[in-house]
């Protein structure tokens, strides 16, 4: 199975300011054939299903502002929020479709400082 | 637009089996996958497996050695997932989601509202 693994595990970051949630993977998502990371982003609010945010590791999903932006290709990847918003206060997790079982990271709890 | 409405929530006694079911509208049924999710309190999300609507092919996570089973009514465009030999491990929310495509290694855009399941004696 391909381990996913977030830091930091907790974040607090003031309104405006820069969020970084990063991500890695035990062995590469990327498919050579098509030059494709097979990685997504979800933001998860209390009592909510996750919001797909983010997938090919740096396409964002119609409707997510754009504010939000992923990237990194292989092994290492990062979400980043470029203004934090109060609405953006959430778990953010990142998820492999590269291999089965598709598996998730441990999630990134976001707050406001 | 696309919706997943799920079934409503479960009490089960360890060793029972629970199924849950995933009705589906707003698109045509059998050209998406349909992923089974579940998140335990306070753990991280894990997938459980996928069906193929379109020809009834699964996948599933050995982590639930055999315990699992996912099917189609295709004429109801409605996926189950039961899951067998239930223990307290099991108590978590259980999601449904539509893939992109009929494949696996799609990205995962839409999400049914979650069915809590718990497993007490």
């Amino acid at each position: 199975d391909i381990v996913m693994t977030q830091s930091p595990d907790s974040l607090a970051v003031s309104l405006g300011e820069r969020a970084t949630i990063n991500c890695k993977s035990s062995q590469s998502v990327l498919y050579s054939s098509n030059n494709k990371n097979y990685l997504v982003w979800y933001q998860q609010k209390p009592g909510q299903p996750p919001k797909l945010l983010i997938y090919w590791a740096s396409t964002r999903e119609s409707g997510v502002p754009d504010r939000f932006s992923g990237s990194g290709s292989g092994t290492d990847f990062t979400l980043t929020i470029s203004s934090l918003q109060a609405e953006d206060v959430a778990v953010y997790y990142c998820q492999q479709y590269y291999s089965t079982p598709l598996t998730f990271g441990q999630g990134t709890r976001l707050e406001i400082k | 637009q696309v919706h997943l409405v799920q079934s409503g929530a479960e009490v089960k006694k360890p060793g029972a089996s629970v199924r849950v079911s995933c009705k589906a509208s707003g698109y045509t049924f059998t050209t998406h996958g349909i992923h089974w999710v579940r998140q335990a309190p306070g753990q991280r999300l894990e997938w459980m497996g996928w069906i193929n609507v379109g020809n009834g092919n699964t996948e599933y996570s050995q982590r639930f050695q055999g315990r699992v089973t996912i099917t189609t009514d295709t004429s109801a465009s409605t996926a189950y997932m039961d899951l067998s030999g239930l223990r307290s491990e099991d108590t978590a929310v259980y999601f449904c989601a539509r893939g992109s495509d009929s494949s696996w290694y799609s990205e995962v855009g839409y999400w049914g509202q979650g069915t809590l399941v718990t497993v007490s004696a």
